[in-house]
């Protein structure tokens, strides 16, 4: 089936720091790959997407590149601030619009 | 443009009851997707809908249902609520739903099931 693997457990960091939170996924096809972030109390807004092997999508400083060969989208910061404190989703598109997200991880950035 | 908005934003209901939860999406979006947010089974898709049919169902009971109008607005209805229904309930509406087009998010309705 289509399923998203996110790594266990919170990412605790100091600011500045460099954040890399790995995704992969089991697919069928080659499906269009994306990364979501949730602020407290908030509903889930999409950081940037990748649609085809080797794209790599980018927004806000974070990048994540579409790996078919690893089957892997893992999300990266050069350098963290306490506003990137969030919960962070790595998700796949299906079809008709159906999106399998993994587990997300919760993002605590320290001044 | 006004983004997804979801009303109302807390619920508390006893178990036994039923609730009604509603969406609507961005001006122009026509297709309308529901979510299911809880600690333990984190997101997990409800349905979709487009052009008020319902082309896609996750794996839930049939307690949990919904419909489109024409105007694209949605609603979800849980019946016979359970304790584990408590949840953040998103939706998300998109452009079109035979493409990839991003998905976006309103703020969810929490309930909360006593």
């Amino acid at each position: 089936g289509n399923s998203v693997t996110q790594m266990e457990g919170p990412v605790t960091l100091s600011e500045e720091a460099f954040l890399t939170i790995n995704c992969t996924y089991t697919a069928t096809g080659y499906p269009s790959l994306f990364w979501y972030v949730q602020y407290p109390g908030e509903g889930l807004q999409l950081l940037l997407k990748a649609t085809k092997a080797d794209d790599k999508g980018s927004n806000k400083g974070f990048e994540a590149t579409y790996r078919k060969e690893t089957t892997s989208f893992h999300l990266e910061k050069g350098s963290v601030q306490v506003s990137d404190s969030a919960v962070y989703f790595c998700a796949l598109f299906y079809g008709n619009n159906r999106l399998a997200f993994g587990k997300g991880n919760q993002v605590v950035v320290i001044p | 443009k006004a983004g997804v908005t979801q009303t109302p934003r807390y619920l508390i209901k006893t178990r036994g009851q039923q609730v009604t939860l509603s969406c609507s999406p961005i001006s122009g979006h026509r297709s309308v997707s529901w979510y299911q947010q809880t600690p333990g089974q984190g997101l997990q898709f409800l349905f979709e809908y487009f052009s008020e049919t319902q082309r896609n169902k996750g794996n839930f009971p049939g307690r949990f249902s919904g419909r489109q109008f024409s105007n694209s607005r949605s609603e979800m209805n849980v019946s016979t609520l359970e304790l584990g229904d408590s949840a953040l309930y998103l939706c998300a509406s998109s452009l079109e739903a035979s493409l990839v087009y991003e998905q976006y998010f309103g703020p969810g309705t929490r309930l909360t099931v006593t």
